[in-house]
């Protein structure tokens, strides 16, 4: 079974641009999560969706969005960059649907601003 | 505020050298918690859900407890290829992780 992959491994951008990172879930995974770590702090979560929603947000500015498409697939962008949004950005999936909630992560997504 | 808070910070131990990972937190209305393994630079792989205390699960040289205010990951005899940072979250019914900050596990050969 395919895990959560994440596209581009690696994104280079300069202050002010925009980014967009992609994550595709598990099979049969509806949730869609995703955190940001950066050097030397912990994962902070970002977002969660699950059926098309947004379900919860983290505490980040407005300018970090993103959507999910019928597919569960989805979309982080992060508008206007700051030098600080370097970091690597990962999605996790899960289904609501059973017992458990545990996340699987994908393997990143690494976003350098310079 | 939730929190989880994860000690020590960095551990190194020799081969075959047993020792435990701590992870303490406060998070009201307790639906899990998580252990994961996160080699550099890759996603955390999932390890154990525990869900109230009590609980243990065990997977190779890992064994994972929960009491109501901390988790213990026990590893017994490790190999150099455990070497990883161990990372803990807490989960509520707001469906999201917090993560500790990990611990930073080297075994020595």
């Amino acid at each position: 079974e395919a895990g959560v992959t994440q596209s581009p491994t690696h994104l280079i951008k300069t202050r002010g641009q925009q980014a967009t990172l992609r994550c595709s879930p598990i099979s049969g995974h509806t949730s869609v999560y995703w955190y940001q770590q950066a050097l030397g702090l912990g994962l902070q979560f970002l977002l969660w969706y699950d059926e098309g929603e947004e379900r919860n947000r983290g505490n980040f500015p407005p300018r970090f969005s993103g959507r999910q498409f019928p597919n569960y697939s989805s979309e982080l962008n992060v508008n206007a960059l700051e030098l600080e949004d370097s970091a690597l950005y990962l999605c996790a999936s899960s289904s609501l649907a059973g017992p458990t909630n545990e996340q699987f992560f994908g393997p990143g997504t690494r976003l350098t601003v310079l | 505020e939730d929190q989880v808070t994860q000690s020590p910070e960095a551990l190194r131990l020799q081969e075959g050298e047993s020792s435990s990972l701590n992870c303490s937190y406060t998070v009201s209305g307790l639906r899990g918690l998580f252990w994961y393994r996160q080699d550099p630079g890759k996603g955390p792989e999932f390890l154990f859900t525990l869900y109230s205390a009590g609980e243990e699960k065990e997977k190779e040289r890992l064994k994972a407890t929960l009491t109501k205010k901390e988790s213990f990951l026990h590893i017994t005899a490790p190999k150099p290829e455990d070497s990883a940072t161990y990372l803990c979250a807490a989960s509520q019914g707001a469906q999201k992780l917090v993560f500790g900050q990990g611990t930073r596990l080297t075994i020595n050969p």
